[in-house]
């Protein structure tokens, strides 16, 4: 069975600070994608990055970057140069063949403060 | 703004009564979702609709009623449904019903129910 996991407690970032959101997971499947998405509090669900299982290089979406170690079972989020509008909560999902569905983890909260 | 639209945003209706979410993308994905989500809580999973068929429905009660008329448009239609039922409402599509495929959100409806 899948499993994500964020264990960060709710996180206050200074603006423009960097800020690295934890993501472990588990699966025994070799192909699998894992993915970020933030949602604010007026509820939209934005996607910010994808990493394949078989990508050799971490990805890279502008001010967002995925800390991807393969061995460990990690996908870290890093966020650069903070803004106020990075507040929200943030979920680490991954997918894999065996499940076939988007797993989420129970959410990072980040609260950027001037 | 999101390229996936949900109408309406808001929505509070009583336990008998009959209604519809609509969610409708023009970006030409096969793939599209229903989530339901509680407050401070992931996305779950309700329904998937792969190249207009029903391709998982994740046990949910029958007072949900998916239904895909064409491939740019997704309805939930509600009927009696629970007070535990409120909850945002969120749809997603993708190019298509994969592990590397990122899903992409609407705004979310949300749904009081009475």
């Amino acid at each position: 069975a899948q499993k994500i996991t964020q264990t960060q407690p709710g996180m206050f970032v200074q603006e423009k600070e960097a800020v690295t959101l934890d993501c472990t997971y588990d699966t025994s499947d070799p192909s699998y994608g894992l993915f970020w998405y933030k949602q604010p509090s007026s509820g939209e669900m934005i996607f910010l990055i994808y990493q394949g299982s078989y990508d050799q290089q971490n990805a890279t979406e502008g001010r967002y970057s995925l800390n991807f170690q393969k061995a460990r079972k990690s996908a870290n989020l890093v966020i650069s140069a903070s803004q106020l509008g990075d507040s929200a909560m943030y979920f680490c999902a991954m997918r894999d063949y065996g499940n076939n569905r988007l797993a989420f983890g129970k959410g990072n909260q980040v609260v950027v403060i001037p | 703004d999101t390229e996936v639209t949900q109408t309406p945003k808001h929505l509070v209706m009583g336990m008998t009564n009959k209604k519809s979410l609509k969610c409708e993308q023009h970006m030409g994905h096969r793939a599209m979702y229903w989530y339901k989500q509680k407050a401070k809580k992931p996305p779950e999973l309700m329904f998937v609709y792969s190249y207009e068929k029903l391709s998982i429905n994740e046990s949910v009660p029958s007072r949900f009623s998916p239904e895909c008329p064409n491939s740019s448009l997704l309805n939930l239609h509600l009927h009696a449904l629970q007070p535990e039922d409120s909850a945002l409402y969120l749809c997603a599509s993708s190019l298509r019903d994969s592990i590397d495929q990122p899903q992409h959100f609407g705004d979310g409806t949300r749904l009081s129910i009475l």
